[in-house]
């Protein structure tokens, strides 16, 4: 099943920030992010692991709320490089870590003008 | 350069034909993955490997095959059983060792069924 994003699309002016969230419906023990631009691959952003751990960007933030299954990812100060659809993959519990299965959202829409 | 290789980037096939996309990686991963994402779907996963000569289906297999003979190629076959194959198709990898793994992604196929 898949997580739930929202919003499917945000429209924000340079300097703005934005915050984006994934929900799933299942325990899940690592959330990872991607940026996608227009007919590109998916690049990697930012991986939180059950526990606390977490791998990215630095100029990335995000959240993991294990009770809530929860993620979100903070965009601030957004530049015009920041638009593009970003998709959270999640990984369930049940699986754990001896399953490299990610199943990812729908997306959100993200554009950033002048 | 590591990255990981797909071609080619549009292909055109006439109904009832197989067809295969290729995959290539020179980045000594172990775990290669096929994706399916057609507009506002996000990526669905249709196989992946952990070690070659050995795949699992992923959540949309049907009307799709693949083979891991080497470890860095990951070719996945559309045939013809497939009913819809229409859709931009993006392989990626990873390593399998530990839990902050990303998933690197190929610039993507473009596949039209007419």
């Amino acid at each position: 099943q898949q997580p739930v994003q929202s919003p499917q699309a945000v429209i924000l002016r340079e300097g703005e920030d934005a915050v984006i969230n994934c929900s799933s419906s299942k325990a899940l023990y690592s959330v990872h992010w991607y940026r996608q631009k227009h007919g590109e691959a998916p690049v990697f952003l930012m991986i939180l692991l059950k526990g606390g751990e977490q791998k990215g960007h630095d100029k990335i933030s995000a959240s993991f709320n294990e009770k809530k299954q929860q993620s979100s990812l903070y965009l601030t100060a957004s530049q015009l490089s920041y638009s593009g659809t970003y998709f959270c993959g999640t990984q369930d519990s049940y699986s754990g870590a001896g399953s490299y299965q990610l199943t990812f959202g729908k997306g959100t829409k993200l554009s950033v003008i002048p | 350069d590591g990255g990981i290789t797909q071609s080619p980037k549009y292909l055109f096939r006439k109904e009832g034909q197989n067809v295969t996309l290729s995959c290539e990686q020179n980045l000594n991963h172990d775990a290669m993955y096929w994706y399916r994402q057609d507009p506002g779907q996000g990526l669905r996963l249709i196989y992946y490997s952990q070690i070659v000569n050995d795949f699992q289906k992923g959540d949309i297999a049907e009307g799709y095959s693949v083979s891991r003979e080497k470890k860095e190629s990951f070719p996945l076959t559309v045939t013809s059983a497939q009913k819809n194959p229409t859709a931009f198709y993006l392989c990626a990898s990873s390593i399998v060792a530990g839990y902050l793994y990303e998933q690197y992604f190929g610039p993507g196929t473009r596949l039209t069924v007419t």
